[in-house]
C-alpha cells in the first residue's frame, strides 16, 4: 500500500522569498504524484500532478514539483511566495491500478509581511 | 464543466442521530472517492467506487457507515449512529484517468 510523509506540519515564510514543501511517498511502482491545496473553508484545488515524463512539472500559481526517484521524493517549489499562498498544501499519492489516491498529514504555511 | 456537488454544506446532529450526505461527481468520471477530513488532518480515504462497485473500503467504520453510489453516478454516505469522533469534513472527489477533483465538503458536527 502507499503512503506519503510530509514532515513540516509548519512553515513561514516572508512574503517574497522562496518556498520548498516537503514530500516523500512509498509505492512500488512508478506513483501518480499530486500537490493540492486547501484555503480555509474550502476543498481541495489541484496545484500539479505527476504521472511520467520530465520530473520537474510546472503548476497553477506559478508552483513547481519535482519527482526524484532515487530519494522518493516530490518536492514542492515556488520562487517567491505571496500572502495569498497562506493555505494548508498536501501531498498524495496514486497507483496506476485502480487509482487509489493516498493524502499526506499536510504542511500549513504561512506568509509573513 | 460542472464541478463535484455535495450536500449538506453543514450540518449539526446530536450523538446517536444519523446523518446522510450526497455527493454528485463530474459527468464520466467513473471513480467516486469519500473522505474523511478531522480537523487539522489530510484527508482519510473511507471508500472507493469504481463505477457500481467498491474497490477499497478497508479504512470505512462498517458497523456504522455505509455508502452506495446509485447507477454509477451519484453516491449517498451515511452515518448510522453517528459519535462524537466522526465531527469532521467529509469530502467527495471524482476522477477520470487518475486526476481526482474535489467538492467543497460537508462539514459534520456532532454535539
Amino acid at each position: 500500500a502507499q503512503s506519503v510523509t510530509q514532515p513540516d506540519i509548519h512553515i513561514t515564510v516572508s512574503e517574497g522569498a522562496s518556498l520548498e514543501l516537503r514530500c516523500n511517498y512509498s509505492y512500488g511502482a512508478t506513483p501518480y504524484l499530486f500537490w493540492y491545496v486547501q484555503s480555509p473553508g474550502q476543498g481541495l484545488q489541484l496545484l500539479l500532478k505527476y504521472f511520467s515524463g520530465d520530473t520537474l512539472v510546472q503548476g497553477i500559481k506559478g508552483f513547481e514539483a519535482e519527482f526524484k526517484r532515487s530519494q522518493s521524493s516530490f518536492n514542492l517549489r515556488k520562487p517567491s511566495v505571496h500572502w495569498s499562498d497562506a493555505a494548508e498544501y498536501f501531498c498524495a499519492v496514486g497507483d496506476t491500478g485502480f487509482q487509489k489516491l493516498v493524502f499526506g498529514t499536510g504542511t500549513r504555511l504561512l506568509v509573513s509581511p | 464543466e460542472a464541478g463535484v456537488a455535495q450536500s449538506p454544506r453543514y450540518k449539526i446532529i446530536e450523538k446517536r442521530q444519523s446523518v446522510a450526505f450526497w455527493c454528485n461527481p463530474i459527468s464520466g468520471h467513473a471513480t467516486l472517492y469519500w473522505y474523511q477530513q478531522i480537523l487539522g488532518q489530510g484527508p482519510k480515504l473511507l471508500i472507493q467506487f469504481q463505477n457500481n462497485g467498491v474497490v477499497d473500503d478497508s479504512q470505512l467504520p462498517k458497523d456504522r457507515f455505509s455508502a452506495e453510489r446509485l447507477k454509477g453516478v451519484d453516491s449517498t454516505l451515511k452515518i448510522q449512529p453517528a459519535k462524537l469522533e466522526d465531527s469532521a469534513v467529509y469530502l467527495c472527489a471524482s476522477s477520470l484517468a487518475g486526476e481526482a477533483f474535489f467538492g467543497q465538503g460537508t462539514r459534520l458536527t456532532v454535539v
